[in-house]
């Protein structure tokens, strides 16, 4: 399967916890990174691999993997942390690459 | 850091070809452990990857594009592009080139280009 499957949307209290996730066959080989977008802009790479994050993304934000799921945790959400997430990772052949379809994280 | 940057029409006829440009700064087209890829995204949809390119020039693509679609890359290593024929309305999108470091098997996008609003319309 080439497909990465993820909830369209999700909300969460200003400084509480939320978790977005991201399922797919090739999830069980690959592992997942993670791109935030806010309207009008490009994504930013926030999480990678095992829990990696770039220089300049708040610890806050945290990636694990468990069987055919991938998922991105926020802690301690702030009000700039509401946007859409993407996962993306390689097809079941590692060849291709595909992107799921896209969270949007509305903080209360 | 490399910088990348999107270059090229902003408006293309239905039926004619799309081609892009993205320019590297900071950088070359190079390296075994990065693939330069090309991304759109429609209006109101999400990302899209289309396609990358490896420093060889070996190239791989979406198959639902795979017909249309071209990644080439210069000599010079500064550039790569993206050519789509046959557009349709259904190909107006932003188009983003990106960086693509897959280190350890490990694929994620470093860097990104800003984007670029194709619009196919007559």
């Amino acid at each position: 399967s080439s497909e990465l499957t993820q909830d369209p949307a999700v909300s969460v209290a200003l400084g509480q916890t939320v978790r977005i996730t991201c399922q797919g066959d090739s999830l069980r080989s690959y592992y997942a990174s993670w791109y935030q977008q806010k309207p009008g802009q490009a994504p930013v790479l926030v999480n990678y691999a095992k829990n990696k994050r770039p220089s300049g993304i708040p610890d806050r934000f945290s990636g694990s993997n468990s069987g055919d799921t991938a998922s991105l945790t926020i802690t301690g959400a702030q009000a700039e942390d509401e946007a859409d997430y993407y996962c993306h990772s390689r097809d079941s052949s590692g060849n291709l690459r595909v992107f799921g379809a896209g969270t949007r994280v509305t903080v209360l | 850091q490399v910088e990348l940057q999107e270059s090229g029409p902003g408006l293309v006829k239905p039926s004619e070809t799309l081609s892009l440009t993205c320019t590297v700064s900071g950088g070359y087209v190079s390296g075994e452990t990065y693939f330069w890829t090309w991304i759109r995204q429609r209006p109101g949809q999400g990302l899209e990857w289309l396609g990358n390119i490896y420093y060889s020039g070996n190239t791989h693509y979406n198959p639902s594009l795979e017909s249309r679609l071209s990644i080439s890359a210069d000599t010079s290593k500064t550039h790569f592009s993206l050519k789509l024929s046959s557009v349709t309305a259904a190909d107006t999108a932003v188009y983003y080139c990106a960086r693509e470091d897959d280190h350890d098997y490990l694929a994620h996008f470093d860097s990104w280009g800003q984007g670029i609003l194709v619009t196919v319309s007559s």
